[in-house]
């Protein structure tokens, strides 16, 4: 199965600061990579499809790249609602699988 | 406004079994929506568990290694439901089980989540 590792695993920023996650691929998946956010006592949702298609509804501060074995997800400009956690998820092959997540905080 | 809703959820032994029901509204194309159950331990993070397709793809199912020939998915389109019969169950399958939409690509819709206790 894929394997996706997450960096870093917590980062503690200031509001209006630029959060960088990367999602790496055991192998190549091409863009088959979703990003999801998850708040604490909340189910996770969706923010970017495909590497770097936001989802309907979602703010313009999260964008997302990448192809291949190597992804980010950017939040510009943090605001305190965005504290949550992470994900990263691949569709490439089954089964499907996760990345281990990175929690992010507002200091 | 898609919705999915689980119910089923609660303690059981080890080596017991237990049914998890969805139930789905507001999908564009019920009968052609993937849908996954996903789980989520502290441990291990977020797991998927399995999927049934769509009827345009057969409405055929595939399982995670640890869940074949334990778990079972199914689903009633007529009353919009889908189902995870869990069987055999180990300690290892606590967890916060999610009925998601997708599947194949990215799971765009999840339920709020019913918690499975597995414990003697």
């Amino acid at each position: 199965e894929i394997v996706l590792t997450q960096s870093p695993e917590f980062q503690s920023v200031t509001r209006n600061e630029r959060v960088t996650i990367t999602c790496r691929a055991s192998q190549s998946i091409g863009n088959e990579l979703h990003w999801y956010q998850q708040k604490p006592n909340r189910s996770p949702r969706v923010l970017i499809r495909y590497a770097s298609q936001p989802f309907v509804g979602v703010p313009s501060r999260f964008r997302g790249n990448g192809y291949g074995t190597e992804f980010t997800l950017v939040i510009n400009s943090l605001e305190v609602e965005d504290t949550a956690t992470y994900y990263c998820h691949q569709s490439s092959s089954v089964p499907p699988t996760f990345g281990q997540g990175t929690r992010v905080e507002i200091k | 406004e898609v919705q999915l809703v689980e119910s089923g959820g609660g303690s059981v032994e080890p080596g017991g079994s237990l049914k998890l029901s969805c139930a789905t509204s507001g999908l564009a194309t019920p009968i052609d929506t993937w849908i996954s159950w996903v789980r989520q331990t502290p441990r291990k993070g977020l797991e998927w568990v399995a999927l049934i397709k769509g009827n345009a793809h057969g409405g055929t199912t595939d399982y995670a290694a640890p869940m074949k020939g334990r778990f079972t998915i199914s689903r009633d389109d007529s009353r919009g439901m889908v189902y995870l019969q869990m069987d055999s169950l180990k300690t290892e399958d606590t967890a916060v089980y999610y009925c998601v939409t997708g599947g194949c690509c990215s799971f765009d819709y999840w339920g709020h989540g019913v918690r499975v206790t597995v414990s003697s």
